[in-house]
């Protein structure tokens, strides 16, 4: 069966700061990792991810895979109160196309 | 504009009835997706479909049930056999080919008391 595991639970931090986010995996033949931020409803989608130690970057947001040790991290600089949300961590098989299995998320909260 | 509805978006119904969602995307997306959130949890899949009739079963499909008569839309039945169906459902389609990201519908919340 599948898993991700998505570490820590929340997360309290005052404006500024930088945080990372956790994400490792089991997955039967990875596809990729996607990374989606979820602030009140629908999930809107971050990042892809596919090769190891390529570096994928947004503004303030970056994020890299590490497919040797099956792990994932989202980082965020200078954080903002926008950037409160779930942030969600799924992996994709390559079998099953299609089929993503989610982790329960990150829930950030930026104080001003 | 193209995007993802589902509707409604709160909805109440009374234990022992089934009730459908709906779910309908114009952005020419083959693959449709149901998920269920639950307070504090990701999301897990219900069920999904890659093309028009015909889809599968995800990781909870259990006293649910889906039709894909058409591209566009992809209604989610929740039957009175869904042990715990009080929950907040999602909708997601996906386009062919390499792009993995899936597109999210505003999610309806399912009251069953």
């Amino acid at each position: 069966e599948d898993k991700v595991v998505q570490s820590p639970l929340s997360l309290v931090v005052h404006e500024g700061d930088t945080v990372t986010l956790n994400c490792s995996y089991e997955v039967t033949n990875f596809r990729s990792l996607l990374w989606y931020k979820q602030e009140k409803k629908a999930p809107t989608f971050l990042f892809m991810l596919t090769s190891s130690g390529i570096e994928k970057k947004s503004g303030r947001l970056s994020s890299i895979l590490d497919k040797k040790e099956l792990f994932s991290i989202l980082n965020i600089t200078a954080t903002q109160t926008g950037d409160s949300a779930v942030y969600l961590c799924a992996v994709e098989r390559g079998t099953n196309a299609g089929k993503s299995t989610f982790g329960d998320g990150t829930t950030l909260t930026v104080k001003p | 504009d193209g995007g993802i509805t589902q509707s409604p978006k709160y909805l109440f119904r009374k234990e022992g009835q089934n009730v459908t969602l709906s779910c309908e995307q114009n952005l020419n997306h083959d693959a449709m997706y149901w998920y269920r959130q639950d307070p504090g949890q990701g999301l897990r899949l219900i069920y999904y479909s890659q093309i028009v009739n015909d889809f599968q079963k995800g990781d909870i499909a259990e006293g649910y049930s889906v039709s894909r008569e058409k591209k566009e839309s992809f209604p989610l039945t929740v039957t009175s056999a869904q042990k715990n169906p009080t929950a907040f459902y999602l909708c997601a389609s996906r386009p062919s080919g390499e792009r993995n990201e899936q597109y999210f519908g505003p999610g309806t919340r399912l009251t069953v008391t």
